[in-house]
This record gives structure tokens, sequence and C-alpha cells, in this order.
């Protein structure tokens, strides 16, 4: 079946670093894949998406590319700020629409 | 444009009650999704309703239920609640089908915390 693996956390740095989150995915055929985000205390907001190979999602400085090829869609900031603290979970999607699979989730701490 | 609602923020119930969850989704979205979260088994899917139908369930027991009525706002049910239940309860709403392929994308409310004690 299906399944979203990310690396674990908690991913702590300091402010203006770069952030890199491993997600790699397992999956027939050509799924879409996701980054959502998760504040505390609230729910999940997309950060961004990309639907085919080679594609590159980007939003608000993040960047993930989907490759086919290591079946990754690693998230990238290159200078994080301590607003990015937050629980990051990779997601893919089979179907053309509807339900998600979502990984584990990674935390990250962005430390002043 | 209001996001998706959900209602009650919080819950707190004891063993064996039963509780009802609601969802109202974005204004034009037609698919509603339900799912649970918790610290040991993270976001696991729930149910899927489009237009009044289930049309897809994720493996839980029989003790959760959903609905989609034709307003397309959705409700959820756990009967014969247990202390693993305790879980924040999301619900995302997106276009479904009538979005174009693969644009559809799932909008999420801020969830039901739920806590049986």
């Amino acid at each position: 079946g299906n399944s979203v693996t990310q690396m674990e956390g908690p991913v702590t740095l300091s402010e203006e670093a770069f952030l890199t989150i491993n997600c790699t995915y397992t999956a027939t055929g050509y799924p879409s894949l996701f980054w959502y985000v998760q504040y505390p205390g609230e729910g999940l907001q997309l950060l961004l998406k990309a639907t085919k190979a080679d594609d590159k999602g980007s939003n608000k400085g993040f960047e993930a590319t989907y490759r086919k090829e290591t079946t990754s869609f690693h998230l990238e900031k290159g200078s994080v700020q301590v607003s990015d603290s937050a629980v990051y979970f990779c997601a893919l999607r089979h179907d053309s629409w509807g339900k998600l699979q979502f990984g584990a989730g990674t935390q990250v701490v962005v430390t002043p | 444009k209001a996001g998706v609602t959900q209602t009650p923020r919080y819950l707190i119930k004891t063993r064996g009650q039963q509780v009802t969850l609601s969802c109202s989704p974005i204004s034009g979205h037609r698919s509603v999704s339900w799912y649970q979260q918790t610290p040991g088994q993270g976001l696991q899917f729930l149910f899927e309703y489009f237009s009044e139908t289930q049309r897809n369930k994720g493996n839980f027991p029989g003790r959760f239920s959903g609905r989609q009525f034709s307003n397309s706002r959705s409700e959820m049910n756990v009967s014969t609640l247990e202390l693993g239940d305790s879980a924040l309860y999301l619900c995302a709403s997106s276009q479904g089908p009538t979005s174009g392929g693969h644009e559809d994308i799932q909008y999420f409310g801020a969830g039901t915390r739920l806590s049986v004690l």
C-alpha cells in the first residue's frame, strides 16, 4: 500500500539556518504530493504541492521538488525564522481528489 | 471567504458516552474528510464524503460513523467512547472531483479536541 516516511524530529535550528526535512513515499502510479504545516493549537495549512514528476512547489521561501526516480519530496528553506517553528507534514494523494495519507510529522524548533 | 469551521473546539466526555462533532465546509466545497490526530498514531484518515455519499472509510471500528447533509455540512459520531479515542479530530473540505483533476486542495479546520476521562 501507499506510505509516507518523514525524518524524525525535533529538528532544532538557529534563526537564518538552512532547513531540510526529508520525505520519501511508496505508491503506485503518480500520486500528488503535499507539504502541510501545523502551528500550535491550529489545524493544518497547505504549504506547497506538486502534482507530477519534476514539479517544484514553492511558497513563503519553502521549496520541494517531486523526484520520481528517488520517490522523494524533500522540503527546504534557505533561511528560517523563529516564526517557522511548527510541525511539518508530508502527504500524498493517490487519486485525483480526496483523502490524504500523511507522514508522521516533523517538529521544527527555530531559536533566536 | 470563511474557512472550515469545526464545533465545538473542545469536548470532555467520560468512557461509554457518545459524542457528535460538526464541520461546516468552505462555501462551494462539496467534499468533506475527517482525520484523527494523536501523538502515537499521527494523522489517520477516518472517512470522506462527497454529495452526501461516503466515498472512503479508514480502518476504524464501527463506533465511528459520519454523515453529510445536503448543504455539505458534515457530522461525525463516536459511540461508546474509550480512553483511546482522546484525540484532535480534524475536518477538511475541498471541491472534490469538480476541481479539475489534480488541483483539488484540502483545507483544514482548527479541529475539535476530544478528551475522554
